[in-house]
């Protein structure tokens, strides 16, 4: 089974700023993950897949990198509505297809 | 555009048995697949199985197998998650998605189900 983690657990940001949400594999996956966001109350929405190309109808501010066992994704101007949790998840090697802990976005 | 729709939140006793349904409308899953996920109180995201109708293949995370069934009814669109045994560390929300093998890019509202004596 491929562990995710992510850091940091918690990052707190001022709004305009830079956020830099990091994942790591513990073997390689390629680029073969995918990055959610997920509100209180709401279901998660899928913001990345394949490391690095957007979902239909996310904003460019949101951009993806990485391969094999590291991995980034970066808002490069937070707004209001971008405050949550963000998730990484790998499909490389499957099952299980496995989730990182998450990293909360909050206001700073 | 797919739309997923859950049933709504039940209450189960320590031991008891729980069956969640997910339909969905304006597109097919039977080629991409339908998972359950779920998010219990103070954690992260976890994936339960995945179902692919057109192939008739289900997989599992292995710490449900043996307690847990993904099916199908490709007339009705509608994907079900049954699981028994249930205990109180299974309180979480139910989430369905769709797709099955790489990412999930439609969800459904969420299931919460309560496991309480």
């Amino acid at each position: 089974e491929i562990a995710m983690t992510q850091s940091p657990a918690t990052l707190s940001v001022s709004p305009g700023e830079r956020a830099t949400l990091s994942c790591r594999a513990s073997q390689s996956v390629r680029s073969n993950i995918a990055w959610y966001q997920q509100k209180p109350g709401q279901a998660p929405r899928l913001l990345m897949y394949g490391a690095s190309t957007r979902a239909t109808g996310i904003p460019a501010r949101f951009s993806g990198s990485g391969s094999g066992t590291e991995f980034t994704l970066t808002i490069s101007s937070l707004q209001s509505e971008d405050f949550a949790v963000y998730y990484c998840q790998q499909y490389n090697q499957w099952p299980p297809l496995t989730f990182g802990g998450g990293t909360k976005v909050e206001i700073k | 555009q797919v739309q997923l729709v859950q049933s709504g939140a039940e209450v189960k006793t320590p031991g008891s048995s729980v069956k969640l349904s997910c339909k969905a409308s304006g597109d097919t899953f039977s080629n991409s697949g339908l998972t359950w996920v779920r998010l219990a109180p103070g954690q992260g995201l976890e994936w339960v199985g995945g179902i692919i109708p057109m192939f008739g293949t289900t997989n599992y995370a292995q710490k449900f197998r043996g307690r847990v069934t993904i099916s199908a009814d490709e007339s009705t669109s509608t994907v079900f998650l049954d699981l028994r045994s249930l205990k109180s560390e299974d309180t979480a929300v139910y989430y369905c998605a769709r797709g099955s093998v790489r990412w999930f890019d439609a969800w459904g509202q969420g299931t919460l189900v309560t496991v309480s004596s």
